[in-house]
């Protein structure tokens, strides 16, 4: 199984600022089949990167998102007041795919 | 546009058996190009992938809760469903139903709300 960890869990920012998020794999994510989530209490994830670095339909261009291997980041520029979420990530190569334990961006 | 909808009892006693449906709508669960998965956060934890299928071919479950799950879709309804048998306090947990992009390699496009489910006597 390939496990993810994210850091930081938590992290406390302003609107306008720039956040990055980590997530690392405990084996090399095969084609980079990696994806991030925001996640909003009471509704539905949303799908943000996948690929690693390819923005699904609908997301800013102030989200972005790089990496490969084991080591991957979310980096949000500029935070709307609607940016501030749970994000998490999630290897789609091998089965059983397997979620991070997501990093919670709030206000400062 | 797709929308997914959990439903089901959010009350199971423990041993029993959690019996969920999601139903789509904007979408056809017959489309041989997509999967349709379930996945589960308890409360405090990650999410956990609990299997995904097609409206062709065998699921693919996690190897973790195979022994007890149960996924099947049913064209007629446009509908997909998930069992899962012997259940315990710890399978108490938001059940989400999500879409997988085209293929079962390819993350998750679209998910329900989630439904709230308990396991208690």
């Amino acid at each position: 199984e390939n496990f993810l960890t994210q850091s930081p869990g938590t992290l406390s920012l302003s609107p306008g600022e720039e956040a990055t998020l980590s997530c690392r794999a405990s084996e090399s994510v095969g084609r980079n089949n990696l994806a991030w989530y925001q996640h909003k209490p009471g509704q539905a994830p949303r799908l943000l990167i996948y690929g690693a670095s390819s923005r699904a339909s609908g997301i800013p261009d102030r989200f972005s998102g790089s990496g490969s291997g084991t080591d991957f980041t979310l980096t949000i520029r500029g935070l709307e007041p609607e940016d501030f979420a749970v994000y998490f990530c999630q290897q789609y190569t091998t089965s059983p795919f397997t979620f991070g334990p997501g990093t919670k961006v709030d206000l400062k | 546009q797709v929308q997914l909808q959990e439903s089901g009892p959010g009350l199971v006693r423990p041993s029993e058996t959690l019996s969920l449906i999601c139903t789509v709508s904007g979408d056809s669960v017959s489309s041989i190009s997509f999967y349709w998965g379930w996945i589960r956060q308890p409360p405090g934890k990650g999410l956990e992938w609990i299997g995904s299928l097609s409206s062709v071919g065998s699921p693919y479950v996690n190897p973790s809760l195979k022994s007890r799950v149960s996924i099947s879709v049913d064209t007629s309804r446009n509908l997909f469903s998930l069992r899962l048998n012997s259940v315990t306090v710890a399978d108490t947990a938001l059940y989400y139903c999500a879409r997988h992009g085209r293929g079962l390699r390819r993350p998750f496009d679209y998910w329900g709300q989630g439904a709230l489910v308990t396991v208690s006597s």
